[in-house]
């Protein structure tokens, strides 16, 4: 079974500061997303990267920056985090086919004070 | 622009009963993938059922099963024989062929089964 790591579990943040979410995923898949889960919105998706080095734009980009800078790694990074913010980030990674499932993390809960 | 909606906030039914989640979808696409995701109480987030637009057939995972109707851009989940670990959040999520990697989802039905 494939596996997605995600850390912090749980963060609380100060208006105006820098937060890093990391997701490591120990299956050699190329596809790997971040999403937010806001209650009346489903999963939302932030970033995606196909592979190390790449990263793209998702649905809602703006605020976000993201990192890939291994097969195994992806990162979310908030620079100046506001409380608009606060929610549940999930990490995702998928093999790189377009019938991909996807294997998600366990989820962060980041708020934003 | 694609779209995944659920309609069904949320679902009670009585153990050991059958149920249907509603999903409908919209895309531009001619080939897409649709899936069923499952969000237990602790978070967990897990795939449960995939239906190819191009396959005719339901697509069927143990007790989980789809009703595919591509003329009404349509794809629900029917679960049969309900138990209590069925109690959770199911979205509806959809990708399309045409070059982006986006997986879109609904927002979700919230099921719960009483014993």
């Amino acid at each position: 079974e494939a596996a997605v790591t995600q850390s912090p579990r749980n963060k609380v943040a100060v208006t105006g500061g820098k937060v890093t979410l990391s997701c490591n995923q120990t299956n050699n898949h190329n596809n790997m997303y971040w999403y937010r889960q806001d209650t009346g919105h489903g999963l939302r998706l932030i970033h995606y990267s196909y592979g190390a080095g790449s990263t793209e734009k998702g649905d809602i980009p703006d605020g976000y920056k993201a990192s890939r800078p291994s097969q195994e790694n992806f990162s979310l990074i908030l620079e100046l985090a506001t409380p608009s913010q606060t929610s549940v980030y999930f990490c995702a990674s998928g093999p790189g086919v377009s019938n991909e499932r996807l294997f998600f993390g366990h989820g962060t809960k980041l708020s934003v004070l | 622009a694609q779209k995944v909606t659920q309609t069904q906030t949320s679902i009670s039914v009585m153990e050991k009963t059958t149920v249907t989640m509603d999903c409908v979808y919209e895309t531009q696409d001619s080939s897409y993938f649709l899936f069923w995701y499952k969000q237990t109480a602790s978070g967990e987030i897990v795939f449960l059922i995939r239906q190819d637009s191009y396959k005719k057939e339901n697509a069927t995972v143990g007790h989980y099963s789809l009703n595919f109707q591509k003329p009404k851009s349509s794809i629900g989940l029917i679960i049969t024989a309900t138990q209590i670990e069925d109690s959770a959040v199911y979205f509806c999520a959809m990708r399309g062929s045409s070059g982006s990697w986006q997986l879109i989802f609904g927002s979700g039905t919230q099921l719960t089964v009483m014993p």
